[in-house]
């Protein structure tokens, strides 16, 4: 059974480029949440996805950000017109539904974007 | 502040010795867990601990939880240098059926050899 999968691993954009990450979530889970996370900081609460909806986006900038998880396909990440304060290791971790009694969530190894 | 703020925000210990990191947050909480984190990879899960629990053992880790005092504890027991990492508390609460997840800003352990 992989794991949670994010692609790509380190990916540099221009400021003013788009840069989308990608993640497959565990199989079975039907939960995904995103994070962000600068160098030797703890981890920031973007966005809580299920399938086709956004549960909860409320430490998801309003502007240039975006996220969705499809019914098919993995969650993807969306921020546009980069600046190169976006520059951060992004993380997407994944739980199984509620109601199965885990509360725990399963990490991937994180997407690190650079703007130049 | 953020909710799920540990201290001390780095730790250096000598191999053998005990770790003990410590976590506390504002709100209600349905369990209280702790993850690990080696140098540009994600997040482990080591330990959760429930609301209606006081402490908990898993091999050398041990959580404490006082919900009076909104606190956690995490002991790492006669240390190893492959201990060294940075140690997140996240807690969790439910609402209607979803969760939600606020992580702490950190300890970073150092085990030396």
């Amino acid at each position: 059974n992989a794991g949670v999968m994010q692609n790509p691993r380190h990916l540099v954009r221009r400021r003013g480029q788009e840069a989308r990450l990608r993640c497959s979530p565990m199989k079975g889970h039907s939960h995904v949440y995103w994070y962000r996370q600068l160098p030797e900081e703890g981890l920031k609460f973007m966005v809580y996805l299920q399938k086709e909806n956004i549960i909860d986006e409320s430490g998801m900038p309003k502007e240039r950000f975006s996220a969705e998880f499809p019914k098919e396909g993995p969650s993807i990440l969306r921020i546009q017109q980069v600046v190169r304060g976006d520059s951060a290791a992004y993380f997407c971790a994944s739980s199984p539904p509620t109601g199965q009694g885990s509360y725990e969530q399963y990490f991937g190894p994180g997407t690190r974007l650079t703007v130049t | 502040s953020q909710q799920g703020e540990e201290d001390p925000q780095a730790l250096s210990i000598q191999e053998g010795e005990n770790a003990t990191m410590n976590c506390s947050y504002k709100t209600s909480i349905n369990n209280l867990q702790w993850y690990r984190q080696n140098s540009g990879r994600g997040l482990v899960h080591l330990i959760l601990i429930r609301s209606n629990e006081r402490e908990k053992h898993s091999g050398r880790l041990r959580v404490t939880l006082d919900t009076s005092k909104k606190s956690s504890s995490l002991l790492i027991t006669a240390s190893r240098a492959a201990d060294t990492a940075s140690y997140f508390c996240a807690t969790v609460s439910t609402t209607s059926g979803t969760y939600k997840y606020i992580f702490g800003t950190g300890t970073r352990l150092k085990v030396l050899a």
